[in-house]
C-alpha cells in the first residue's frame, strides 16, 4: 500500500520568512495530494491540493508543488506570520481510496 | 466543514469498559472515515465505509469496530480489547466520486478519550 514520508517533523522560522515542508509517497498510481493544516486542539483543515496532471498550485501565500517521477511534493509557505503557526498533514490517494497521512510538521514561526 | 459533528468533545472511560463514539454528517456525503491521533504518529485509519452498510478496516482496526446503517451516521466503538485507547479520535467524511482523485475529506471536531 501506500507510505507517506514528511519532513521535517519540526520547522522554525522568522517571521516573513518561507517556509518549505516536503512528502515522498510511494505508490505511483496516487493522483490526489492534499495539505492540512491543524491548529491546537482543532480538527485539521485542508488548505491546498494538487492533482496529478498539475505540476505546481498556488493560493495567496501558499503553494504546492508536484514532481511525479520522484515521487515527492511540496508546500512553500511565503511572508511567513504567526498565525501560520500549527501542524501540517500532507497526504497521497489515489482513486476512492482513503487518504494515507504523513506523520506532520509543527511549524512555529517566530515573531 | 461545520456539517459534520461529533460527541462528546471529551470522553472519560475506565479500563475494561466499551464506549461508543458518535459521527454524524448532514453533507450527503458518500464515504466517512475514523482516524485515531497519537503525538507524533500522524492520522492513522482505523475503519472506513464508502456506502451505508459496507465498511473495511484500517491500518489499526483492532480493538475497534464500526456500523453505518445510515448514510449520516458512523459510530466507532472502542472495545476493552484495544490496549491503549487514550487518544484523539478524528472522524471524516468525502464524497465518493467517480473520477479519480475525488477525495477532499472534511472532518470532524474530534473526541478526546482517557482511559482512567
Amino acid at each position: 500500500g501506500e507510505n507517506v514520508e514528511q519532513h521535517p517533523s519540526t520547522l522554525s522560522v522568522q517571521e516573513g520568512d518561507s517556509a518549505v515542508i516536503k512528502c515522498t509517497y510511494s505508490d505511483s498510481a496516487s493522483n490526489y495530494f492534499p495539505w492540512y493544516k491543524q491548529e491546537l486542539g482543532k480538527r485539521p483543515q485542508l488548505i491546498i491540493d494538487i492533482r496529478s496532471n498539475v505540476g505546481e498550485k498556488k493560493d495567496q501565500r501558499i503553494a504546492v508543488t508536484l514532481n511525479k517521477t520522484a515521487k515527492h511534493f511540496s508546500l512553500h509557505i511565503t511572508e511567513t506570520q504567526p498565525e501560520d503557526s500549527a501542524v501540517y498533514f500532507c497526504a497521497a490517494s489515489r482513486g476512492n481510496t482513503p487518504l494515507v497521512f504523513g506523520k506532520g510538521t509543527r511549524l512555529s514561526v517566530i515573531a | 466543514d461545520g456539517g459534520i459533528t461529533q460527541s462528546p468533545k471529551y470522553l472519560f472511560r475506565k479500563e475494561g469498559q466499551n464506549v461508543t463514539l458518535s459521527c454524524e454528517q448532514n453533507l450527503n456525503h458518500d464515504a466517512m472515515y475514523w482516524y485515531r491521533q497519537d503525538p507524533g504518529q500522524g492520522l492513522r485509519l482505523i475503519y472506513y465505509s464508502q456506502i451505508v452498510n459496507d465498511f473495511q478496516k484500517g491500518d489499526i482496526a483492532e480493538g475497534y469496530s464500526v456500523s453505518r446503517e445510515k448514510k449520516e451516521s458512523f459510530p466507532l466503538t472502542v472495545t476493552s480489547a484495544q490496549k491503549n485507547p487514550t487518544a484523539f479520535y478524528l472522524c471524516a467524511s468525502s464524497i465518493r466520486g467517480r473520477l479519480a482523485g475525488n477525495n477532499e475529506q472534511f472532518f470532524g471536531p474530534g473526541t478526546r478519550l482517557t482511559v482512567l
